[in-house]
């Protein structure tokens, strides 16, 4: 069971450089979340999204673009990295029942150093 | 402003040792509650939740957690502390209760003495 799969692990970019990170997962969740983790401050929402063709704000999701074209995969976009975009991100799903048993389920993150 | 707090940003214990991580919440209503651990370079995985009823939950690991409506807080706790469990702990909250907003503490790191 692969369960939330991160693509890529590590990425170094140059300040303007744009890239788009990949969260494939195989529960067939309806709600997918893209999260970044920044030391002391936990993990911040960017974008949501509950179903594909469907995507949301979170708190922080300023200079990120998302897409859910297909229901297994989620896409986070940084059009023009900045240097505060360095962060690790991590990709979350879940399924619709309010009584899952995993709320949500992580993928092992994405390591993004903005030179 | 509604927010999720964890006072200790990082405890030491000794092996064998009893452990609790405070976790506390300011919202209106009583969210879902959560517990995850991190361990270095990993993503999160699940320890514990509250949706309701029992206010003492047991998850995996050996930890368990307990909800005070009267203290808004959902505090983590295990009786004997192995090396192993030495990570990051992170309390959460589903705001809304359906899936779609959690809001996540600062997290708590920590160590384990041998």
């Amino acid at each position: 069971n692969a369960g939330v799969t991160q693509t890529p692990k590590f990425r170094v970019l140059k300040t303007g450089q744009s890239m788009t990170l990949l969260c494939a997962q195989d529960m067939n969740h309806e709600y997918m979340y893209w999260y970044r983790q920044d030391p002391g401050m936990g993990l911040r929402l960017i974008h949501y999204s509950v179903g594909e063709g469907t995507t949301a704000k979170g708190e922080v999701p300023d200079g990120y673009n998302v897409s859910r074209l297909k229901k297994q995969n989620f896409l986070l976009g940084l059009e023009s990295a900045a240097p505060s975009q360095t962060s690790v991100y991590f990709c979350a799903s879940t399924c619709r029942e309010q009584l899952c048993n995993q709320p949500q389920h992580f993928g092992d993150g994405t390591r993004l150093s903005i030179l | 402003a509604q927010s999720v707090t964890q006072p200790d940003i990082h405890i030491t214990v000794s092996e064998g040792a009893s452990l609790e991580l405070r976790c506390n919440y300011s919202y209106g209503a009583t969210p879902y509650l959560f517990w995850y651990v991190q361990s270095p370079g990993q993503g999160l995985q699940l320890l514990l939740k509250y949706f309701s009823g029992d206010t003492l939950v047991q998850g995996i690991k050996g930890f368990e957690a307990e909800f005070k409506r009267s203290q808004s807080s959902f505090n983590l706790r295990k009786p004997s502390v192995h090396w192993s469990d030495a990570a990051e702990y992170f309390c959460a909250v589903d705001v809304y209760n359906y899936g779609q907003n959690f809001v996540f503490g600062p997290g708590t790191r920590l160590s384990v003495l041998p």
